[in-house]
Formats: C-alpha cells, sequence, structure tokens
C-alpha cells in the first residue's frame, strides 16, 4: 500500500510562479524524501528532510516537514519550464519507501 | 560515476509468455529494489535486497513473479506468466544504505 499522498493531484502555473506541493503520510517516519519524475522517465531524488528537522533548502526548493500533523510541502520558486514534471514524496516505513500517487505540475512558458 | 543500468528499455509481449528484466545498480550500493509503476500511479515496491538476501518482498505477486541478485550485485525480475495487469514500468533503483536511491531509466512493458 501507498504511504505518503500527495496534494493537488494536478498543478498548472505560468514560468516565474511558485509552485507547492503537499504529501500527507499514516505512520512515522525516520526520513521524507521528494523525487521528480518527467515523463517516461527515471525518477530522480530532489532532497530529503529527517523527522528531526523541520526545514530545508536545496537552491529554488524549499522543504517543510511538520510531523504532528504528518505532513511535508515542497515549494518550487520562480518556477521554470523545465520543472514541468511529475513529484512524488516517499516516506520509509520501517524498512523501505512507500511512495504517493504524485503531483503533476505543468509550467507553461 | 554510471548509474543504475536497466535492459531491456521497452518489451512487448503477448499474455501468458514470460519476460525478464535486468538491472545493473551503482558500484558499491548495497540495496537493490525493483519497483512496479502502472501509469498515473506512483511506483509501488515489488521487492528489496540487501546485498543477496532478500528484505521485503511482501508486495511481489509470488505466484508469477520471482527475482534474484546473485553475488549481491546485479539482479533480474521475471514475470511467468504475464497477464494483462502487468502492463507497466519496471524500475530498479539503488542505495548504499537506506536513504537516496537511485533509478534507472525503467523498462515499460505491454502485455497484449
Amino acid at each position: 500500500s501507498q504511504q505518503g499522498e500527495e496534494d493537488p493531484q494536478a498543478l498548472s502555473i505560468q514560468e516565474g510562479e511558485n509552485a507547492t506541493m503537499n504529501c500527507s503520510y499514516k505512520t512515522s517516519i525516520n526520513n521524507l524524501q521528494w523525487y521528480r519524475q518527467n515523463s517516461g522517465r527515471g525518477l530522480v531524488h530532489l532532497i530529503l528532510i529527517r523527522s528531526n528537522e523541520r526545514e530545508k533548502h536545496s537552491g529554488r526548493l524549499r522543504v517543510t516537514l511538520d510531523t504532528s500533523k504528518k505532513s511535508s510541502s515542497l515549494l518550487i520558486t520562480a518556477s521554470r519550464a523545465a520543472d514541468t514534471a511529475s513529484y512524488f514524496c516517499a516516506t520509509d516505513a520501517e524498512r523501505d519507501m512507500r511512495f504517493g500517487a504524485g503531483t503533476r505540475l505543468t509550467v507553461k512558458p | 560515476e554510471a548509474g543504475v543500468a536497466q535492459s531491456p528499455r521497452y518489451k512487448i509481449i503477448e499474455k501468458r509468455q514470460s519476460v525478464a528484466f535486468w538491472c545493473n545498480p551503482i558500484s558499491g550500493h548495497a540495496t537493490l529494489y525493483w519497483y512496479q509503476q502502472i501509469l498515473g500511479q506512483g511506483p509501488k515496491l515489488l521487492i528489496q535486497f540487501q546485498n543477496n538476501g532478500v528484505v521485503d518482498d511482501s508486495q511481489l505477486p509470488k505466484d508469477r513473479f520471482s527475482a534474484e541478485r546473485l553475488k549481491g550485485v546485479d539482479s533480474t525480475l521475471k514475470i511467468q506468466p504475464a497477464k494483462l495487469e502487468d502492463s507497466a514500468v519496471y524500475l530498479c533503483a539503488s542505495s548504499f544504505g537506506l536513504d537516496t536511491q537511485y533509478f534507472g531509466p525503467g523498462t515499460r512493458l505491454t502485455v497484449l
């Protein structure tokens, strides 16, 4: 069964705008990761945040984690057309990683 | 460094036929994963190896799917016999520990 659930399922914005995606999960975790998948290709790791961290930055990416609400958000600032992809959160449930169904982001030039 | 290699990239078979996929992880990565990704869904873990031992295969349909990782390096995933609902992309990933996973390009399987 899938552990994380992303919201919204789809998001369409203009280039230059910010994009925010959310992830909710069910059980306690050690870490939460965000991945990107371009159409027809493998997943690429974006960022990992541990359960004792609340916020993490990487370039134009900002991830927050609220373990009390069992939720995380991914913010992409100043989006570009190349950011068009599906974004997945993945959580470690005991020993293995569980992925959500993803958010499909479309950035219009 | 070289990434995770998978082959073939595409495979079309008829139902009830058999098929095998191959994965070569990043050198030195002890953990190897096989995922099934159906169109429009997130990856679903089928099996996880630590070296040549199975850590988790709870979601592997063992009546038709099998996987092995002899010598703790490359791995094969087999489906025998295939069903229509097995049409999906099969992703292989590897990791040094249990954190960041590095994914291969995947094998797109179409079962007719």
